[in-house]
């Protein structure tokens, strides 16, 4: 079955505690995308990654890392979180060529909550 | 950058009648504009998009215009049915010709459709 896959699902931290979360796609997409949604402020991107070894910031990158190693995986790293890192993250993947492949395919989510 | 304003935030219509969610976007780079459709509990799926070479675009009840010179686009659904209901997100990206590159959403419309 064709999906992006995200792990964990949910997650309650402490401020400063270093984690990662996994982002997996088996769709062989080229592009893949990390956003937070926030109530009021909809999605906004904070990477996005073309291919491999190939990463660009997004609207909010502040706070994040992000590294693309493999096509399938982009995983999504807080160094240091914070409480204004609470949020539902989003992972998504697409196609990046001409025609009609830019339909990005989103993950389930990852709940954050930054104590 | 980019930025890209949604109205409403809120809608209800009577099922049977038509809603309409409208975008304005600030960069003339922008060739790309995508919708996503969330409903409660679940991830964004794309449910219509369209270039800047076209002026309209339509699916069975959804259709999407474009407006270049006015930097405006909306989002037109018609016969409203009970499964609309949803937040609705529109989008904005310099680059029709991939997606591998920076999106700007809407902060949103929540749609509720009346029996």
């Amino acid at each position: 079955e064709a999906q992006v896959t995200q792990n964990p699902r949910y997650l309650i931290t402490v401020t400063g505690k270093k984690l990662t979360v996994t982002c997996s796609q088996n769709m062989n997409h080229e592009y893949m995308s990390w956003y937070r949604q926030d109530p009021g402020l909809g999605l906004r991107q904070i990477y996005y990654s073309m291919n491999v070894e190939v990463t660009d910031k997004g609207d909010v990158p502040e706070g994040y890392k992000v590294s693309r190693k493999e096509k399938r995986n982009f995983p999504l790293i807080l160094e240091s979180p914070s409480p204004n890192q609470t949020s539902l993250y989003f992972c998504a993947s697409s196609f990046a060529r001409v025609g009609n492949y830019n339909e990005q395919f989103f993950g389930p989510g990852t709940r954050l909550t930054v104590l | 950058g980019e930025n890209v304003e949604q109205h409403p935030s809120t809608l209800s219509v009577q099922e049977g009648d038509s809603a309409v969610i409208k975008c304005t976007y600030s960069d003339s780079a922008s060739n790309y504009f995508p919708w996503y459709k969330q409903e409660l509990g679940k991830r964004p799926q794309l449910i219509i998009d369209i270039r800047s070479n076209v002026g309209e675009k339509k699916d069975q009840r959804i259709a999407v215009t474009l407006n270049k010179t006015a930097k405006h686009f909306s989002l037109h659904i018609t016969e409203t049915q009970p499964e609309d209901s949803a937040v609705y997100f529109c989008a904005a990206s310099m680059n029709a010709e991939s997606s591998a590159s920076k999106i700007i959403f809407g902060s949103g419309t929540r749609l509720s459709i009346r029996p």
